[in-house]
């Protein structure tokens, strides 16, 4: 079966502080994205990473992969109140021919002035 | 370059009444993928079409939901005779036939009474 597991699911933090997110999912995968939710509306993508190793960033997120652990990472540098939203890990499964996006619960972040 | 358009975005049906749910993709995209939303929760997958064929229905319920991609026109999610359990946010996403990530719509809030 194919689970994805984030955690936390909740995450309070002041503004300035670092923090990660961590995702781990079930089976191997071939692609692991992140998005980005905010109240009331859809999903930016954020970014998409491809193999073991990869890292990517942009502003003060910054995405891993680490396909031998099968674990993410989103980590937030010096956190500012915009961030404040629910972010989401997704998987997909293309070798299988499984081109659907299996999501992980969601981190609801809030970053406090 | 207009992205992915779902309409309505908001949707009240009372019980028993049927509800339709219009995707159009991005220009130029001929993947559709259907996700549902429970509040609080993370997205799941329902369906996944192209142009005229179902290719990948796993995730629809095996009754009341149907979905279609016709050759012209949006992609249709239907949803017969509501029950207040299928209130929920239904996003559509669509993708390019070589590349894998999912542009999603802004989602249609459906609300059964």
């Amino acid at each position: 079966e194919l689970k994805v597991e984030q955690n936390p699911l909740f995450l309070s933090m002041q503004e300035g502080k670092n923090y990660t997110i961590y995702c781990n999912y079930s089976t191997t995968s071939d692609r692991l994205y992140w998005y980005r939710q905010d109240p009331g509306k859809s999903l930016e993508s954020l970014f998409v990473l491809l193999s073991n190793g990869a890292v990517k960033q942009e502003g003060r997120l910054m995405a891993s992969l680490d396909t031998k652990a099968r674990l993410s990472t989103l980590h937030i540098t010096a956190a500012v109140h915009d961030l404040s939203a629910t972010y989401f890990c997704a998987v997909t499964y293309m070798d299988t021919g499984r081109r659907a996006l299996t999501f992980g619960s969601g981190t609801r972040l809030q970053v406090q002035p | 370059n207009a992205g992915v358009m779902q309409n309505p975005r908001h949707l009240v049906r009372r019980r028993g009444q049927e509800a339709r749910l219009r995707c159009s993709p991005m220009k130029g995209h001929s993947h559709v993928y259907w996700y549902r939303q429970l509040p609080e929760e993370g997205l799941k997958f329902m369906v996944y079409l192209q142009k005229e064929n179902i290719i990948d229905e796993s995730g629809m319920p095996k009754e009341r939901f149907s979905a279609e991609f016709p050759k012209e026109g949006p992609s249709i999610l239907r949803i017969q005779q509501v029950v207040r359990g299928d209130s929920a946010a239904y996003f559509c996403a669509s993708s390019l036939l070589n590349q894998e990530t999912q542009y999603f719509g802004p989602g249609t809030r459906l609300l059964v009474l």
